[in-house]
């Protein structure tokens, strides 16, 4: 077990609809990062925060939106859902941001879009 | 931010040392060198990371040139569930950005 909590562990929904992500992090750990992976894509790097803040945007889509709350929880938000979107979706923590991270991951939550 | 390239796959069987190599020829030098490791379906996990030199632990050993432009991960006699994609990242000293590759696909047979 990382320590990392995402929620729900699965998701079925349709094309053109909205769906939240939770991601709770490892006690203490201020980044968070949010990952895509699909069977022909491999790990994409999303986006990520660190103590409420935006530090790093990767390849998400305009469609997608992330924040931090105080509480250092997170959430991703997909909307206008397509078929491509389906995926596994990872949410990692770390203490810190630095060259020595170690980042924790979740275990994902397997999108559907039908 | 290092990109770095592997091979995409290795067959190996149990009991043996296995060696994957990493080149990251564009590495800056606050650049760390990580390693993940990661089975279908589930989260990838953090096996060891290094600046350089060598790094042991009790999972691995990384090996890496005093010019950084590679490094080896090393996994002494591995078993079946050693079968999984290991990731080698390039990790930036200030932001920390986690860029994965594509990952070598390992496979230890019987």
């Amino acid at each position: 077990d990382s320590g990392v909590t995402q929620t729900p562990k699965h998701l079925i929904t349709a094309t053109g609809q909205r769906v939240t992500l939770r991601c709770s992090p490892r006690s203490g750990d201020l980044s968070v990062y949010w990952y895509q992976q699909s069977l022909d894509q491999g790990l994409q790097f999303l986006i990520q925060y660190y103590n409420g803040e935006e530090r790093a945007k990767g390849n998400i889509l305009e469609r997608f939106s992330a924040q931090q709350f105080p509480d250092l929880h997170s959430e991703l938000n997909l909307s206008s859902l397509e078929l491509g979107d389906s995926a596994l979706y990872f949410c990692a923590s770390s203490v810190v941001t630095g060259g020595n991270t170690e980042a924790f991951f979740g275990q994902g939550t397997r999108l559907t879009v039908v | 931010l290092a990109k770095t390239t592997q091979p995409i796959s290795m067959d190996s069987y149990e009991g043996q040392e296995v060696n994957i190599t990493c080149s990251h020829n564009n590495i800056a030098t606050n650049d760390y060198i990580t390693w993940y490791q990661q089975f279908p379906s589930q989260g990838p996990r953090f096996i060891i990371q290094g600046y350089k030199t060598k790094v042991t632990n009790e999972v691995a050993s990384l090996f890496i040139p005093a010019d950084r432009k590679s490094s080896t991960l090393s996994l002494p006699r591995v078993s079946l569930s050693d079968t999984a994609v290991y990731y080698c990242l390039g990790v930036e000293n200030q932001g920390g950005k986690l860029i994965f590759g594509q990952g070598t696909e390992l496979s230890v047979k019987p």
